[in-house]
């Protein structure tokens, strides 16, 4: 079984859409980190948690350390929201990264 | 302003013929890290310096190998690239202050082998 769990894999939304990305891990971790991937390669760091709930413009992360469960949250979404979503963990000394979760966002 | 520079953006090689990338960071962070990233697939760690510690991932081939010759900068050298060493290799740096660092990621290498 994978320690990180990401779901949807894929995801298509209309723009103005709530969208709601998953992580799920099995291992104890000291925080959890949010990145953004664009068509091209260019990664983005959105949020790090270690607890509660982050929110930066239109995006929320949330973050149960006892559940051992993530959500980024977008709002109103928009076409150019449309990326690889990668959730990656930090326990102890190593990096988890989740598989991915493509969103694509059509106007 | 650029944080995190990779050269070159993209780079063609030959099947066995030694290739070397290069970060560099104005940020003047204590951790630099590799990624390899394949198609449709999530970024790998290939190991990673903690100031002039050396960091090898258990699953890194043999066939790379890294250099960090100062705080700014630091190499990834593939000595006999093979057509399955084609990806997007990604350098970030952390502040090294502690298990919350956010990484910045450099624009990464897309290497091509042929």
């Amino acid at each position: 079984k994978n320690e990180v769990e990401q779901s949807p894999q894929n995801l298509t939304a209309q723009e103005g859409e709530f969208i709601t990305i998953n992580c799920s891990y099995s291992v104890g971790i000291s925080a959890l980190h949010w990145l953004q991937q664009h068509p091209g390669g260019g990664i983005v760091s959105l949020f790090m948690l270690s607890s509660g709930k982050k929110k930066h413009g239109r995006l929320i992360a949330t973050i149960n350390i006892q559940e051992k469960h993530s959500s980024l949250h977008i709002t109103a979404s928009h076409p150019r929201d449309s990326a690889v979503y990668i959730c990656d963990l930090f326990p102890d000394n190593d990096m988890r990264f989740g598989a991915g979760t493509r969103l694509t966002v059509k106007p | 302003d650029a944080m995190v520079i990779q050269n070159p953006r993209y780079q063609v090689t030959q099947f066995g013929k030694p290739v070397t990338l290069s970060c560099s960071q104005t940020l003047n962070h204590n951790v630099m890290y590799w990624y390899q990233q394949k198609s449709s697939q999530a970024p790998k760690l290939l190991f990673h310096y903690y100031d002039k510690d050396f960091n090898n991932e258990a699953d890194t081939p043999d066939n790379f190998q890294s250099r960090r010759p100062n705080t700014s900068f630091c190499f990834l050298d593939i000595r006999s690239p093979g057509l399955g060493d084609a990806a997007m290799y990604l350098c970030a740096t952390s502040p090294g202050q502690g298990m919350a660092d956010t990484q910045y990621f450099g624009p990464g290498t897309r290497l091509t082998v042929l």
